[in-house]
């Protein structure tokens, strides 16, 4: 099955302690985003990838990381998480601009739901 | 710059019909995405446009002006399972990093009531 796979669905943690969330699609897709959704807010990207080693911001990259070693993968990292980092995440990826593919825009993962206390 | 307006909230009753209205402003145009997103969960992808005209999909269809830079979801015979987010999304480019971005509104959230 075609999909998008987000780790972990929840996460609690402290400020300033490290973490990861991975994300990992089985279609070949050369395009992978990060975007937090917040109410009121809407979706807003934190950075995207064109493809392996290409990497670049988005509207929101302060306090995140991200890296594209492998085409199917794109984590995210958060160095020394804060309280405003609380929030809904999603990765998504696109197939190639023109084509069938790109007629569906984006395949989201299933979301993190991060909290930082 | 990019701007995208759909309104805020709607509230319609269980079998009537409801329209979604989307307004955009971008320096070019590729493509409209309608997504549903239930609370807490993905979106997930309802319909596309890129030529003027309506797109009709079961209960849902979609329509673009490009001209007017203007497009609505219908959705009839409302359930009270379609109470959820509805994202309006532009794909403003042809090539480049832009032929994959989608610029997002900021959802309209409906509520289906009895």
């Amino acid at each position: 099955e075609a999909q998008v796979t987000q780790n972990p669905r929840y996460l609690i943690t402290v400020t300033g302690k490290k973490l990861t969330v991975t994300c990992s699609q089985n279609m070949n897709h050369e395009y992978m985003s990060w975007y937090r959704q917040d109410p009121g807010l809407g979706l807003r990207q934190i950075y995207y990838s064109m493809n392996v080693e290409v990497t670049d911001k988005g509207d929101v990259p302060e306090g995140y990381k991200v890296s594209r070693k492998e085409k199917r993968n794109f984590p995210l990292i958060l160095e020394s998480p804060s309280p405003n980092q609380t929030s809904l995440y999603f990765c998504a990826s696109s197939g190639t601009g023109t084509g069938t593919t790109s007629n569906y825009g984006y395949t989201f993962g299933s979301g993190t739901r991060l909290t930082v206390v | 710059g990019q701007n995208i307006d759909q309104p805020t909230e709607m509230t319609a009753t269980e079998g009537a019909i409801v329209q979604i209205n989307c307004t955009y402003q971008t320096s070019g145009f590729n493509g409209l995405f309608w997504y549903q997103q239930h609370a807490g969960e993905a979106p997930t992808f309802l319909s596309y446009n890129v030529l003027d005209g309506l797109e009709e999909k079961g209960r849902f269809s979609s329509f673009l002006s490009r001209s007017k830079g203007y497009s609505y979801l219908l959705l009839k015979e409302l359930q009270m399972k379609d109470s959820a987010s509805y994202l309006c999304a532009v794909r403003d480019a042809l090539t480049g990093a832009g032929s994959y971005q989608l610029t997002f509104g900021k959802g309209t959230k409906l509520s289906v009531i009895p």
